[in-house]
């Protein structure tokens, strides 16, 4: 089993529709928590940090359950713009290394 | 800022060939990540550093791969002799060291051994 492990997809929604990405982790020792974006054939960014009371940039929400130790992305009123890979990402603090998933890839058409 | 720096940008080289991947980390930035991506492995950690000394190198596949940080600013992955399925895309990233904060990467070195 993988440490990290993320819905596979793909995702294809139409414009303006609200999508959900779904991550597990598996180490409970894992202490920050990341969704980054990579669009096709660059680098990935980070799009948010993961705070356990959730928190909300514009249109995209994060949550994380530690108890469950599941991670969430929900993306409102999706755009074109927003096709990309979600990656989930788990920081092992005292380690001091990350572990990523291998990505939700979401597909927005018009 | 500039950013993480990596060169060369693309790689096309022969089996047995040695290969050397450049990263400048972000002025400032202590920890150093070299990471490998495939279709088939994802996003896979190599090795890291902490003020230019490596603290796991766990995920380096095989002795073939030798990484090396002489200074804060500079970083290289070196393989010898590559193979065919050392094709994939290596990234650098950079982060400040300690706390919780996020990695940059750089643009990434995409490599194809023949």
């Amino acid at each position: 089993r993988k440490e990290v492990e993320q819905d596979p997809g793909p995702f294809n929604v139409p414009e303006g529709a609200t999508v959900a990405f779904n991550c597990t982790y598996s180490n409970s020792a894992s202490q920050s928590f990341f969704w980054y974006r990579q669009d096709c054939r660059k680098e990935p960014k980070l799009l948010m940090s993961v705070y356990s009371s959730g928190n909300e940039d514009g249109r995209f929400t994060a949550q994380l359950n530690r108890a469950s130790q599941y991670i969430s992305l929900l993306i409102r009123d999706s755009k074109l713009s927003d096709s990309a890979t979600y990656l989930c990402v788990v920081l092992h603090t005292n380690a001091g290394k990350s572990t990523f998933g291998d990505g939700t890839t979401l597909t927005v058409k018009p | 800022d500039a950013g993480v720096i990596q060169s060369p940008r693309h790689e096309v080289t022969e089996m047995g060939q040695e290969v050397t991947l450049r990263c400048k980390p972000i002025s400032g930035h202590n920890s150093l990540f070299w990471y490998r991506q495939t279709m088939m492995r994802g996003l896979e950690l190599l090795i890291y550093f902490n003020n230019n000394v490596p603290i796991d190198d766990s995920g380096m596949p095989e002795d073939r791969f030798s990484a090396k940080m002489p200074n804060a600013s500079f970083s290289t992955l070196k393989i010898q002799p590559s193979e065919p399925r050392d094709s994939a895309v290596y990234f650098c990233a950079s982060r400040p060291l300690g706390g919780e904060d996020t990695q940059y990467f750089g643009p990434g070195t995409r490599l194809t051994v023949l």
